[in-house]
């Protein structure tokens, strides 16, 4: 079975510029979440789908970062204009449950310069 | 609210050596605690969890005991490899949530 996969996996972008990264979770988890882990800080929650809904977008820094789940499979997160604190690593994580435990993947490392 | 304090990394050890990663917590209501592991290009893994006061996790030799009274989770293992060169994050969740609060991680480096 494939596990929680992230596209790209590195990204290089300037300031003010748009990145979208992806995340495919494992098949059949309805849960989705999206955490970030900025300059060696903690990992932290940015949100979380049930399906194709947003179940909790507490952790969402701003109106900058944006997503999506369409269809309720593959999630994207959109980040228009990125600013220099937008770096970091971007992490994915699935379960099948709603309180089981989360498979992550191998994250997105985005550099705004 | 909750949160996660880590010791600083790195820590380097010999292999064969005694590891102790410590892990202390601040949460409302009864957390769940989780020892997660970053390997070199991978993804987190879980690698242990204690759901309850006095639940001791463990997992290819690592250990960690929920300690309410001290709020504290630390990692352990007696004789670490090589290939246990990687990041350790410490986590938790509290109620019904599945929202983890993590801590800042600490990199361990293990020398031949």
């Amino acid at each position: 079975e494939a596990g929680v996969t992230q596209f790209p996996s590195h990204s290089v972008i300037e300031k003010g510029q748009t990145v979208t990264l992806r995340c495919d979770p494992i098949s059949g988890h309805d849960n989705l979440y999206w955490y970030r882990r900025v300059m060696g800080k903690e990992i932290k929650f940015l949100l979380h789908f049930v399906k194709e809904s947003k179940q909790d977008e507490s952790g969402m820094p701003n109106n900058r970062f944006l997503a999506e789940r369409t269809g309720g499979t593959y999630s994207t997160l959109k980040v228009q204009p990125a600013e220099l604190e937008d770096s970091g690593v971007y992490f994915c994580a699935s379960s099948q449950e709603t309180r089981g435990e989360q498979y992550f993947g191998p994250g997105t490392r985005l550099t705004v310069t | 609210g909750n949160s996660v304090t880590q010791m600083e990394g790195p820590v380097t050890l010999s292999e064969e050596a005694f590891l102790t990663i410590n892990c202390t917590y601040t949460a409302t209501g009864y957390p769940s605690l989780f020892w997660y592991v970053q390997y070199p290009g991978e993804g987190l893994q879980l690698l242990l969890k204690a759901t309850k006061a006095d639940d001791k996790g463990s997992n290819k030799g690592f250990e960690a005991t929920y300690r309410k009274e001290t709020t504290s989770f630390h990692l352990e293992k007696g004789s670490v490899q090589v290939s246990d060169s990687a990041v350790y994050f410490c986590a938790l969740v509290t109620g019904g949530g599945n929202k983890l609060t993590f801590g800042t991680g600490t990199q361990l480096k293990v020398e031949l």
